[in-house]
């Protein structure tokens, strides 16, 4: 069975500063999905990055860079210089089957001005 | 983008009663649609697999007769409340996947509908 850790279950950080969001997960495909949602206070999911299993290259986004690690199942993501707008929950993600998705439980990040 | 429109965003209801919840593939045709559920502060749990033309493939643990699910066209799909509880009250969220993307292409998800059981 796929299961997605989210080990932090809530980050406050100072305005400017950087701070990474980690996740783990497990799964027994060899061909996957992992994703990044955004979840702000209003509800929505704010769909940040997708990354499949066979490209482990890093990504950088602006602000925002995740770190794929095959080796350690771990997809982390990393939000550099942060501001108050980055304070949300934040979701990792994993897709096996066609669409299925399995969430990790969530980081609430606050960003404190 | 694609968008998928869900509506209501939030509803209150009794005890009792019924609530039906749409989700609109606004800009694509989606095959399946999936429903989510949030409990206050805890993460999404995956309730259904909608399938257009189909009977939906519920998740272990989700009653079928409660969670009435009709997908009968390629950009509609209905998640109705049957017989709602207070424990029912939760956030419901629906995504759908574009029948034409290649690939596990990423989700577009609905705003989602707070639901209310008082």
């Amino acid at each position: 069975a796929q299961k997605v850790t989210q080990a932090q279950t809530e980050i406050s950080v100072v305005e400017k500063e950087d701070v990474t969001l980690d996740c783990v997960y497990e799964t027994r495909d060899t061909t996957y999905y992992l994703f990044w949602y955004k979840q702000p206070p209003s509800g929505e999911l704010v769909f940040l990055i997708r990354r499949n299993s066979f490209d482990e290259q890093n990504e950088i986004s602006g602000r925002y860079s995740w770190n794929f690690q095959k080796s350690t199942s771990s997809f982390n993501f990393t939000i550099t210089a942060s501001q108050v707008v980055d304070s949300a929950v934040y979701f990792c993600a994993l897709s096996e089957a066609w669409g299925k998705l399995t969430f990790g439980t969530g980081t609430r990040l606050t960003i404190i001005p | 983008g694609a968008v998928v429109s869900q509506h209501p965003s939030w509803v209150i209801c009794k005890s009792g009663t019924s609530v039906k919840i749409e989700c609109r593939s606004l800009d694509f045709q989606a095959t399946t649609m999936f429903w989510y559920r949030q409990f206050p502060k805890q993460s999404l749990m995956l309730m259904a697999t909608s399938n257009e033309g189909s009977k939906a493939t519920y998740e272990q643990g989700v009653e079928k007769d409660k969670f009435l699910i009709n997908h009968a066209s390629l950009t509609l799909s209905t998640l109705t409340v049957t017989s709602a509880h207070p424990e029912d009250s939760s956030f419901y969220i629906c995504s759908a996947r574009d029948a034409h993307e290649m690939g596990n292409s990423p989700l577009h998800f609905g705003n989602g509908t707070r639901l209310t059981v008082t």
